[in-house]
């Protein structure tokens, strides 16, 4: 198995732009989650998702985070207008359909995102 | 407020020594606990984990004790090696949102020659 597969690995734009992050869930996996790692704030959940659906996006940090999950498959995290604060790790991570629902998760390697 | 949090920040150990991350919760609500090592530039690796049902589980060269009394969680990691230089983060089940975990800030463990 390839693992959660997330990209691009390194991201660097300017303040304003829009930002688009990607995620591919271990296949067989139903949930799904993204969170932030800053040194100041560790690792903090952003928003999951159990069969596609959002379940809870209480730690998206503004209006200008969203996140979808078209389908099993796939996720994106898409920051608009993004702001230096931003600037931090982004990690995907997925948990299998077979395991209870307070089981280990799975993550991806990280997109590290810097906005100028 | 509810959180994880660990006791040392930094934790430098001799090779083939034992070393002792801990880790302190204050959700008595919780009933799953995990490790996870994280080495540079990765994601986080799972460890070992441990049920509020059970106070000790052992794998390979890692012990996690689980004290529900004093609400606290301990990795121990036998004989320790260079390979286990990382940042090792415990997480417990985050209550009402569906069992998605809250980490601790990590603890770094160095393992010098």
């Amino acid at each position: 198995d390839a693992g959660v597969i997330q990209s691009p690995r390194h991201e660097v734009t300017e303040m304003g732009q829009e930002v688009t992050l990607r995620c591919k869930p271990i296949s067989g996996h139903n949930s799904l989650f993204w969170y932030r790692q800053t040194m100041m704030r560790g690792l903090e959940l952003l928003i999951y998702f159990n069969n596609n659906v959002p379940i809870d996006d209480s730690g998206m940090p503004e209006d200008r985070f969203s996140a979808k999950m078209p389908n099993a498959s796939f996720s994106t995290l898409k920051i608009q207008p993004s702001e230096p604060r931003d600037s931090a790790v982004y990690f995907c991570a997925s948990r299998g359909a077979g395991q209870a629902t307070n089981e280990k998760l799975f993550f991806g390697s990280g997109t590290q995102l810097s906005v100028l | 407020g509810e959180s994880v949090g660990l006791h040392l920040p930094t934790l430098s150990v001799q090779e083939g020594d034992n070393s002792i991350i801990n880790c302190a919760y204050s959700n008595s609500a919780s009933d799953y606990f995990i490790w996870y090592k994280q080495e540079s530039g990765k994601g986080p690796q799972f460890i070992i984990d441990i049920r509020s049902n059970m106070d000790k589980r052992q794998g390979q060269r890692v012990t996690v004790l689980l004290n529900k009394t004093v609400k606290h969680l301990s990795l121990q990691i036998a004989a320790t090696q260079p390979g286990d230089s990382a940042v090792y983060f415990c997480a417990e089940n985050k209550p009402n949102s569906g069992y998605a975990l809250n980490f601790g800030k990590g603890t770094s463990l160095l393992v010098t020659p």
